[in-house]
């Protein structure tokens, strides 16, 4: 089975301040997903990168793909109070050979805690 | 559309006792998976289906079952629960077209097992 890596596991910022989590691997993924979870809720995707590289930004949230497929980061600008939760780092599972099915492999996450 | 349904949202077991958690999706997707969330770690992947009729295992099977007879329904047999079963159960669908979709999570089954 694959691993993915979550740092920091715990995090707690002042509203304003700037933030990056990591995900990292020794496997390379096809894709990568970031989710948010809310206490008593299933998780939420917020994004997926596909291409080594890759750079995307939803708002207050940039999310990076790196070049060999191997890790990933979150970062965050000026957090506010909304931003917290539990963010979730997941990769395509590809450890049985052949047709992932969108199985995933999950990181042990990061509880993103944000005081006013 | 409902999206992804759970149902109970919690449930205590007796040690042996056995017990099936309901999930349902309307949104006509092929693929589901069922994950388990233990306090503090991240998901890990029990039984997916990629459509009626067809199952397979994940990362921790044993102790489960899993049936698909139609595209909507994909409940979660526990058959004599034991204490390390505690944890929250998410169901999840995906239309199944590539590996890289969106999964949509239900809201969770808690389940304690003493």
């Amino acid at each position: 089975t694959q691993l993915l890596e979550q740092s920091p596991q715990f995090l707690s910022i002042q509203e304003g301040e700037n933030l990056t989590v990591y995900c990292n691997s020794s496997s390379v993924f096809s894709s990568l997903q970031w989710y948010r979870q809310e206490p008593g809720e299933g998780p939420v995707l917020l994004v997926t990168v596909v291409t080594g590289g890759e750079v995307k930004k939803l708002k207050r949230l940039t999310f990076q793909f790196g070049d060999a497929r191997k890790d990933s980061s979150l970062h965050i600008t000026a957090a506010q109070t909304g931003d917290t939760g539990l963010y979730l780092c997941a990769g395509e599972d590809y450890s049985a050979g052949g047709t992932s099915y969108g199985k995933l492999t999950f990181g042990q996450g990061t509880i993103l805690t944000v005081h006013p | 559309n409902a999206g992804v349904t759970q149902t109970p949202k919690f449930r205590i077991l007796k040690i042996g006792q056995s017990m099936t958690l309901q999930c349902a999706q309307d949104m006509n997707h092929n693929y589901m998976y069922w994950y388990r969330q233990d306090p503090g770690m991240g998901l890990k992947l029990i039984y997916y289906s990629v459509g009626a009729g067809i199952t397979d295992k994940g990362e921790v099977p044993n102790g489960y079952n899993v049936s698909r007879s139609t595209t909507e329904d994909f409940p979660l047999r526990l058959e004599l629960a034991a204490p390390s079963q505690t944890s929250v159960y998410f169901c999840a669908s995906s239309y199944g077209t590539s590996g890289w979709e969106t999964q949509y999570f239900g809201p969770g089954t808690r389940l304690l097992v003493l």
